[in-house]
């Protein structure tokens, strides 16, 4: 079993719509948690953290459920440059040890 | 500008010429990683170093290298590529109780 799992995709959505999408992880141990973005052949750029208590950002909203060992990210009202490949990233007990899931593709439509 | 810069972005060599990618950043970063990402693999460790002179194997060392003898620079050396070895690799950087990395522009290698 992978460390960090994602949903490959792709998602495939309107414009408007609102999509989510869901990664879980092995270690019970986790510390820390991300949503990075990926454009095509480009770097990945941290989204935003993920805590217990839910944070948000804008359209984006990130809730970690401990107890069932998964991150969501939310993406309301998407726009057309939110296309791009999202990686759920998880820090271990170890500072420098982070594990990068698949990533999930995401396609806004027009 | 606060970055991570990677040289070079393109490069194609062949089996077995020793090469190496080298890694900056102007940040004053203590965490530094060298990352390989493959189509269905995601993004896998190759090393990483807490500060100067101290590295450690991360998930794919096999035929990698990698030096810290300045804060700021840490190469990636490849001594005799293979084709295996053909990937997108990016480093990156984050300080001590920092929280999500920054990355380089990366590099992407193939091997012949």
């Amino acid at each position: 079993r992978k460390e960090v799992e994602q949903d490959p995709g792709p998602f495939n959505v309107p414009e408007g719509a609102t999509v989510a999408f869901n990664c879980t992880y092995s270690n019970s141990a986790s510390q820390s948690f991300f949503w990075y973005r990926q454009d095509c052949r480009k770097e990945p750029k941290l989204l935003m953290s993920v805590y217990s208590s839910g944070n948000e950002d804008g359209r984006f909203t990130a809730q970690l459920n401990r107890a069932s060992q998964y991150i969501s990210l939310l993406i309301r009202d998407s726009k057309l440059s939110d296309s791009a490949t999202y990686l759920c990233v998880v820090n271990t007990s170890s500072a420098s040890k982070i594990i990068f899931g698949s990533g999930t593709r995401l396609s806004i439509r027009p | 500008e606060a970055q991570v810069t990677q040289n070079p972005r393109y490069l194609i060599t062949v089996t077995g010429k020793k090469l190496t990618v080298t890694c900056s950043q102007n940040m004053n970063h203590e965490y530094m990683s060298w990352y390989r990402q493959d189509p269905g693999l995601g993004l896998r460790q190759i090393y990483y170093s807490m500060n100067v002179e101290v590295t450690d194997k991360g998930d794919v060392p096999e035929g990698y290298k990698v030096s810290r003898k300045e804060k700021r620079n840490f190469p990636l050396i490849l001594e005799s590529p293979s084709p295996n070895q053909t990937s997108l690799y990016f480093c990156a950087s984050k300080r001590e109780g920092g929280y999500g990395y920054t990355f380089g522009s990366g590099t992407r290698l193939t091997v012949v």
